[in-house]
């Protein structure tokens, strides 16, 4: 079974502060996945990582995938409130493997 | 990419009642996913669901608790049998149109009283 760790699970900060999301896993991922949901809502869809090593950009969002494709991370910078939500990393392809989750809170 | 919609987007059920929840899409998708959501949780993998042949459930989960059907390649339902308050969840359909990217629908939030 594969699993996925992420932390941390909380995470409040002020506007304007940067933050890193961990995902970190003891198996290698064919692809890993980051997601935002917001209360009410689905899971949407933030990026996909596929390559080792890869590095993605989404404005002040930026995705690593580790070399080994094992963790990944997100890092945002200048939070601002409307970044406030339910980050979730998941790994697989099709049926996937999600993180716990990490609830970012931002205030203003 | 993949428009999916869930229906009903919430409801409010007495225990022991059962609750079928409907998921289509825009466009044929070879594979389509349950998920569950419990308050607070991230989301777990209830089940594939096979385009013509029974779904495949993922451990914890069984066929007479959560009964799924697959008529064809753009629509899914899956039935939450014999509730119970501990199925008070969300319940989120997915889809992989091309492999690596998976979308969720809006999800199903279901409260047992």
């Amino acid at each position: 079974t594969q699993l996925l760790e992420q932390s941390p699970q909380f995470l409040s900060i002020q506007e304007g502060e940067n933050l890193t999301v961990y995902c970190n896993s003891s198996s290698v991922f064919s692809s890993l996945q980051w997601y935002r949901q917001e209360p009410g809502e689905g899971p949407v869809l933030l990026v996909t990582v596929v390559t080792g090593g890869e590095v993605k950009k989404l404005k002040r969002l930026t995705f690593q995938f580790g070399d080994a494709r094992k963790d990944s991370s997100l890092h945002i910078t200048a939070a601002q409130p409307g970044d406030t939500g339910l980050y979730l990393c998941a790994g697989g392809s099709g049926k996937l493997t999600f993180g716990q989750g990490t609830i970012l809170t931002v205030h203003p | 990419s993949a428009v999916i919609s869930q229906k009903p987007s919430r409801d409010i059920c007495q225990r022991g009642t059962s609750l079928t929840i409907q998921c289509q899409v825009d466009s044929q998708v070879t594979m389509m996913f349950w998920y569950r959501q419990q308050p607070g949780q991230s989301l777990t993998l209830i089940a594939t669901a096979n385009q013509g042949s029974e779904a495949t459930y993922e451990s914890g989960f069984v066929i007479d608790k959560f009964p799924i059907s697959r008529p064809n390649l753009t629509f899914s339902t899956l039935t939450v049998s014999n509730m119970s308050p501990e199925d008070s969840s969300i319940y989120l359909c997915s889809v992989a149109p091309s492999g690596n990217t998976i979308y969720f629908g809006e999800g199903s939030w279901l409260t047992v009283v």
